[in-house]
């Protein structure tokens, strides 16, 4: 069965430099969440989004942003990275908010 | 707001013992999703269980368990006859009306030794 497509799998950034997260949905999911899991860490809610609209938002810094596209995938586009932004990216999907959910095998950001 | 404790930060067993991973959870809403998962050393996250508040009932799968028990907001989770691929790192989480906006507890560290 399809699951839910993260790219990329690993990304290296240098501090001040931006970064472009993908996450494909399991189709015919309409909700995809992200999701930020530092080291040693357990994952912190980000943001949503629903039928291509934000429907709840976490702990997301002002320097990320995030958009769900027509297809459903969902990009987390991140500037000015600092060193503490090094950390796995999840993204998870669901047909609608209430039904069961899946993550991604999320994208490890390594800021230097 | 909602918290999650899993008061055991780290669990150590020999092989083929029994283990029970501890979660107790706080929160005003009367409909809620517990969540338990998995994150093995190659770090993606792997669901397990998801419950809801209205169903009490124990469920078995393999050699998991989980025990809800909305009188002391606990939903634990037990492996029998462990094995050394078990070890990994297990959350538990609370999901209110929206599910997907899931508070994860700080994790259970289990070391299966064989």
């Amino acid at each position: 069965a399809a699951g839910v497509i993260q790219s990329p799998r690993h990304l290296i950034k240098e501090k001040r430099e931006t970064a472009t997260l993908k996450c494909y949905p399991i189709p015919r999911h309409d909700t995809v969440y992200w999701y930020q899991q530092g080291p040693g860490q357990d994952p912190q809610f980000l943001i949503s989004f629903y039928e291509k609209m934000q429907s709840d938002k976490g702990s997301i810094p002002d320097r990320f942003s995030a958009q769900q596209f027509s297809d459903y995938h969902s990009e987390l586009n991140m500037s000015s990275l600092e060193l503490g932004d090094s950390a796995l990216y999840f993204c998870a999907s669901s047909l609608q908010a209430n039904y069961g959910y899946t993550f991604g095998s999320g994208t490890r950001l390594t800021v230097v | 707001a909602q918290k999650v404790t899993q008061a055991q930060t780290e669990i150590s067993v020999v092989e083929k013992e029994d283990v029970t991973l501890d979660c107790v959870y706080e929160t005003r809403d009367t409909t809620y999703y517990l969540f338990w998962y998995k994150q093995p050393p190659s770090g993606e996250l792997v669901f397990l269980i998801r419950r809801n508040s209205f169903d009490e009932q124990n469920e078995i799968s393999g050699r998991y368990s989980w025990n809800f028990q909305k009188s002391t907001s606990s939903f634990n989770f037990t492996i029998t006859a462990s094995q050394v691929v078990d070890s990994a790192v297990y959350f538990c989480a609370f999901g209110g009306t929206n599910a997907g906006k899931s508070t994860f507890g700080d994790g259970t560290t289990l070391t299966v030794k064989p």
